[in-house]
């Protein structure tokens, strides 16, 4: 099928430890992006791509990271994992930026840090 | 400050009611507003709006944009239960899409 794939899609992890959240898609967009979801602030943009070997910052970097060395996936990383990075994660992509295609996104990936 | 604030943030109504979603933003390069429904996991697209005034229509769901007062609405006649849901209004710009805190719909029978 395709879509955004997102895995794990629960995952808790003890402070201090780090983890990457896997994001593929198989309709050849790209621009793709990361966002965390937290109660009554809606969607943040963490990371984003407008291709392969090109990312940048969105609105909350820190303590993520990120590459994209394929189309098709782009890994969200987090270093040294902390409570405040308890929320959902949301990856999205789309045919390109800016141009008014919408996003198509995966089914989340909702973390917990303890 | 780039923003984008959706209103009201929660709303309750019966089965059969019309109900109104507001969203207004402020950006500084706007290309399109977008509004998204949110179940239990992932948005799914609506509406693309680029041009003011001109209504996008989908069954009992519609929307409208105005560029000039820096609004949108989201309108949904006679509501069903199946409408219970978060619903999300975004703004691209040219470097991202910035989202509004959402809308959270809940229809009783």
């Amino acid at each position: 099928n395709a879509g955004v794939t997102q895995t794990p899609k629960f995952q808790v992890l003890k402070t201090g430890q780090s983890m990457t959240l896997q994001c593929a898609q198989d309709m050849n967009h790209e621009y793709m992006s990361w966002y965390r979801q937290d109660p009554g602030m809606g969607l943040r943009l963490i990371h984003y791509s407008v291709g392969a070997g090109i990312t940048d910052q969105g609105e909350v970097p820190n303590g993520y990271n990120v590459s994209r060395s394929t189309t098709e996936d782009f890994p969200l990383r987090l270093l040294s994992a902390a409570p405040s990075q308890t929320s959902v994660y949301f990856c999205a992509s789309s045919y390109s930026r800016g141009l008014g295609y919408g996003y198509t996104f995966g089914s989340g990936t909702r973390l917990t840090v303890v | 400050e780039d923003k984008v604030v959706q209103s009201p943030l929660s709303l309750v109504v019966h089965e059969g009611d019309t109900v109104t979603l507001n969203c207004s933003y402020e950006v500084t390069n706007f290309r399109s507003l977008l509004w998204y429904k949110q179940e239990k996991k992932a948005p799914t697209f609506l509406f693309m709006l680029t041009s003011s005034g001109i209504e996008k229509k989908s069954g009992r769901l519609s929307s409208i944009l105005d560029k000039k007062e820096l609004f949108s609405i989201l309108n949904i006649t006679a509501t069903q239960t199946g409408d219970s849901a978060i619903y999300l209004c975004a703004v691209e710009e040219n470097n991202d899409m910035r989202f509004g805190a959402g809308t959270r719909l809940t229809v009783k029978p």
